[in-house]
């Protein structure tokens, strides 16, 4: 069975601060994609990433960055110099091709 | 505007009356998602078509709920008999097959009263 936790419920920082964001996956699958997912107060969930099982690299978009891996069935997110607007849910999903498991979710609050 | 679209944002309804909400999803997408979100939680899958085929189905996916997608366009999600457990966001998400990218919607809220 696939299972994404996302062990913090919530988290505050200041802005500039750069805050990590955890995710851990359980999947028999040997094929696979990991995603993260933006849930502003508007409440539109708004894609961020994708990665397959078998790219490994790790991605800088701007201020975010992923770290992948594979022998901790890891996907952590990290946000560099945090702003107020990064303020959201952000959601970690795994996927077998077909359905999509979500995690619980994490509220991070940036405080000016 | 392209984006994934639901109609509609929100709906009241009481307990025991049939609901039904309406995605259209991005024009050259070929799958379409339906999930389901209450308080505090992430989106739970309820089901998903390619095409006009609905390919897999969600054990939350009661008896009361049914999802149809004619002619692989848009698609709609009734619930029969409502009950107040059934007070949530709805949301609806497409992709193309190959790119595995779920795109979201705004999301029907509806309230069982």
């Amino acid at each position: 069975a696939q299972k994404v936790t996302q062990a913090q419920t919530e988290i505050s920082v200041v802005e500039k601060e750069d805050v990590t964001l955890d995710c851990v996956y359980e999947t028999r699958d040997t094929t696979y994609y990991l995603f993260w997912y933006k849930q502003p107060p508007s409440g539109e969930l708004v894609f961020l990433i994708r990665r397959n099982s078998f790219d490994e690299q790790n991605e800088i978009s701007g201020r975010y960055s992923w770290n992948f891996q594979k022998s901790t069935s890891s996907f952590n997110f990290t946000i560099t110099a945090s702003q107020v607007v990064d303020s959201a849910v952000y959601f970690c999903a795994l996927s077998d091709g077909n359905d999509m498991r979500f995690g619980a979710g994490t509220r991070l609050t940036v405080k000016p | 505007d392209t984006g994934v679209s639901q109609d509609p944002r929100h709906k009241i309804t009481k307990r025991g009356q049939n609901v039904t909400f309406r995605c259209d999803p991005i024009s050259e997408h070929n799958r379409l998602y339906w999930y389901r979100q209450t308080l505090g939680q992430g989106p739970e899958f309820l089901t998903y078509f390619q095409n006009e085929a609905q390919l897999e189905k969600s054990r939350l996916l009661s008896d009361r709920f049914s999802a149809e997608r004619p002619k692989g366009s848009f698609s709609t999600l009734e619930i029969q008999r409502t009950e107040q457990g059934d007070s949530a966001m709805y949301l609806c998400a497409s992709s193309r097959g190959v790119e595995n990218i779920q795109y979201f919607g705004a999301g029907t809220r509806l309230s069982v009263l």
